[in-house]
């Protein structure tokens, strides 16, 4: 079963922040982010692999609520560079399940 | 050294034919997935290679996906009879070792059109 992402899309402004959910209904072993632009291929952010654990890469993080089952990407001070759609990744035994993705638009 | 790498690009076919894609992965990558993406979803995952038997197929659609890695490197995802249902970009992603904490790195996808 995949996982559920929220919001579906989100518009920001340059220097804005934003957080994107992630949740499942089922017992995660790890979570995975990936940000994909149009035409391209989705390209690994970050993993997450314990309960609690929080990752952070420049200006985007991410935590990982085991208990309930959700992990949630922060992106602060976006950038333009920041647009694209963002999808979560559960993993059990090796069976990746994708969130439908979360729309992300920066503008100027 | 390079990513991993998928031909064709893009694959235009008619109803009923048979189509083969492959996947280069990433040298030394033991772990290669198929996974396949329509328009406005995320990557719906089809089947996991570990060396060169098929661990998790749960994903494949139906029995007219097959994919096969013989020697443990490139992989082909082989669709018999294609369905315009079968329309959709095909991604082959692979990983050091396959499982939790690997990373997997994405190719750039094969558009397949079935019309």
């Amino acid at each position: 079963q995949q996982p559920v992402q929220s919001p579906q899309a989100v518009i920001l402004r340059e220097g804005e922040d934003a957080v994107i959910n992630c949740s499942s209904s089922k017992a995660l072993y790890s979570v995975h982010w990936y940000r994909q632009k149009h035409g391209e291929a989705p390209v690994f952010l970050m993993i997450l692999l314990k309960g609690g654990e929080q990752k952070g890469h420049e200006k985007i993080s991410a935590s990982f609520n085991e208990k309930k089952q959700q992990s949630s990407l922060y992106l602060t001070a976006s950038q333009l560079s920041y647009s694209g759609t963002y999808f979560c990744g559960t993993e059990n035994n090796n069976d990746m399940r994708f969130g439908a993705g979360t729309r992300l638009t920066v503008k100027p | 050294g390079a990513g991993v790498s998928q031909t064709p690009s893009n694959k235009v076919t008619e109803k009923g034919k048979y189509v083969e894609l492959r996947c280069d992965p990433i040298s030394g990558h033991t772990a290669l997935y198929w996974y396949r993406q329509s328009l406005g979803q995320g990557p719906e995952f089809l089947i996991y290679f570990q060396g060169t038997g098929a661990a998790d197929d749960s994903g494949l659609p139906n029995d007219r996906f097959f994919a096969v890695r013989p020697e443990g490197s490139v992989s082909t995802l082989k669709i018999q009879r294609t369905e315009r249902g079968d329309s959709a970009v095909y991604l082959c992603a692979s990983s050091l070792a396959g499982g939790t904490a690997d990373t997997q790195y994405f190719g750039p996808g094969t558009r397949l059109t079935v019309l």
